[in-house]
C-alpha cells in the first residue's frame, strides 16, 4: 500500500495564483483531513472530512476550500493564493471518525507564495 | 479554546543522556493524548498514545511517557538518547466528542550531538 499520496511535494505560486494540493490514500479510510505546518506553531487542521460528500472546517479554514467526492482523494483548493499561506501542508487519515487514534500523515508538500 | 503547550521549542542532548520532553493541555473534560515525530525530511509518525488504562504508555524507539490527570501533563520520556532520535517531536489532544480532530503543540526540536 502507498498510504498517503500527497502532490506536489514543491510549489511556488505568485499572489492571486490559484492551485490545488492533491491527497490521496489506499487504506479505505473513512477520516481524512489537511493540516498546515508552520514555525513554532506547530500544525493547526484547516478542513476535515468524515466520508465521501461530507466536509467542514477546522482551527484555520479561511483561503481555503475542500471537497471529498470519493473516499480516496481529499483535494485542498487554493482559490487567490497569499503570502501568508505559505506553508508545509500534510493531509492525514484514520480508519475511523471517532477516536481511532493514530493518523497517518502524507509525505507534505512545500508551498512558497510570492 | 483548547490548547497543548510544549515547553522548549529546542533541546540538545549528548548521546547516553536522558530526555523529557514536557507537554500541557488545558482541556479538563476527557481527551486522548498523543506523541507523534517528525524525523528530518520525513512525515508525522504515531510514537504513541493514551486512551485510558495504565497511565505510564509504551511506544515505539524505546520512548514512554506518563498521563498525569491532575497536572493535565502528558511528558514524553527516554532513558537513553541516540544520535537516531534527532526530529521534532509533537504532542497532540483531542476531545472525545471531537473525534479524530488533534489539536496540536508547537513541537519541540531535538538535537543529539553524537
Amino acid at each position: 500500500n502507498a498510504g498517503v499520496t500527497q502532490t506536489p511535494k514543491f510549489q511556488v505560486l505568485k499572489t492571486g495564483q490559484s492551485m490545488t494540493l492533491q491527497c490521496a490514500q489506499d487504506m479505505n479510510h473513512e477520516y481524512m483531513s489537511w493540516y498546515r505546518q508552520d514555525p513554532g506553531m506547530g500544525l493547526r487542521l484547516i478542513h476535515y472530512s468524515v466520508g465521501a460528500g461530507i466536509t467542514d472546517q477546522g482551527e484555520v479554514p479561511n483561503g481555503y476550500n475542500v471537497s471529498r467526492s470519493t473516499t480516496e482523494d481529499f483535494p485542498l483548493r487554493l482559490l487567490s493564493a497569499a503570502p501568508s499561506q505559505t506553508s508545509v501542508y500534510f493531509c492525514a487519515s484514520s480508519y475511523g471518525v471517532t477516536n481511532t487514534g493514530e493518523l497517518f500523515f502524507g509525505e507534505g508538500s512545500r508551498l512558497t507564495v510570492l | 479554546a483548547q490548547s497543548v503547550s510544549q515547553h522548549n521549542h529546542h533541546v540538545i542532548l549528548s548521546e547516553a543522556a536522558s530526555l523529557e520532553l514536557g507537554c500541557n493541555y488545558s482541556y479538563g473534560g476527557t481527551v486522548n493524548l498523543f506523541w507523534y515525530v517528525q524525523y528530518p525530511g520525513q512525515h508525522l509518525q504515531l510514537l504513541l498514545k493514551y486512551f485510558s488504562g495504565d497511565p505510564l504508555v509504551k511506544g515505539i524507539k524505546g520512548f514512554e511517557a506518563e498521563f498525569i490527570k491532575s497536572k493535565f501533563s502528558f511528558n514524553l520520556r527516554k532513558p537513553s538518547v541516540q544520535w537516531s532520535d534527532t526530529a521534532e517531536y509533537f504532542c497532540a489532544v483531542n476531545r472525545m466528542e471531537y473525534g479524530n480532530k488533534l489539536v496540536f503543540g508547537a513541537g519541540t526540536i531535538l538535537r543529539v550531538k553524537s
